[in-house]
């Protein structure tokens, strides 16, 4: 059985930065995307990019482009992200998401991700002075 | 950018009654790259359809989608108590992948 389980809610102050973790199991970590995404209070899910966990290589949304930093540990099947300068725009619950499509049936020229068909329970990030 | 426009914003039915949300992308995918997600209050959402029309392991064949190019449908058959909850879509033929705004179906 699929599980992500992310790091804990955290509090930051404007122009600060915050790292979230996702500890996954029960897939082939090396084998498929895994997904950052973000939902701000009564809006829906936004995608912040993508990271192949074997490569290391990450594709983000330009508006994240600046800031975000996505990175994967094979030997403990966590991926990470982090965003840097803060603002209250950022409050929002962050998620990590694994894609449905397996790297391996797919070629080369896959670089834009599919759906997400496990997601981790969310971290709560909140920005305030 | 390609944005997606959901409609109704809120759909108020009673159980037993049929749904129908509708899902309008900017621009044509030329392949289904459509996937809907049910969430519900203080739940990640849930994959209910990829491909516009193919249902993953475990999600019950009430739940279908239909459509191609620019407009696309998520039917729920018949209401059950546990599908009163957000639904989105969201669209994985362009980068960045985007969703739409949402449609609540709410107990009439």
């Amino acid at each position: 059985q699929v599980h992500l389980v992310q790091s804990g809610a955290e509090v930051k102050k404007p122009g600060a930065t915050v790292k979230v973790s996702c500890k996954t199991s029960g897939y082939t970590f090396k084998g498929f995307f895994l997904h950052w995404l973000r939902q701000a209070p009564g809006q829906g899910p936004e995608w912040m990019g993508w990271i192949n966990p074997e490569t290391g290589d990450t594709n983000f949304a330009q508006k994240f482009q600046a800031r975000v930093s996505m990175t994967a540990d094979m030997s403990l099947t966590t991926g990470y992200m982090e965003l840097t300068g803060l603002t209250s725009d950022d409050t929002a619950l962050y998620y990590c998401a694994k894609d449905r499509v397996r790297l391996a049936a797919v070629g080369p020229s896959f670089t834009t991700g599919s759906s997400f068909d496990s997601w981790g329970q969310g971290t709560l990030v909140i920005v305030s002075s | 950018e390609i944005v997606l426009t959901q409609s109704p914003g809120t759909l108020s039915l009673s159980p037993g009654e049929r749904a129908t949300l509708s899902c309008r992308a900017s621009q044509s995918l030329s392949f289904p790259y459509l996937a809907w997600y049910q969430q519900k209050p203080g739940q990640a959402p849930r994959l209910l359809i990829y491909g516009a029309s193919s249902r993953p392991t475990g999600i019950p064949d009430r739940f279908t989608g239909s459509g191609s190019g620019t407009d696309f449908t998520l039917t729920i058959g018949r209401l059950e108590p546990e599908d009163f909850a957000v639904y989105y879509c969201q669209q994985y033929g362009g980068s960045p992948l985007t969703f739409g705004g949402g449609t609540r179906v709410e107990i009439k």
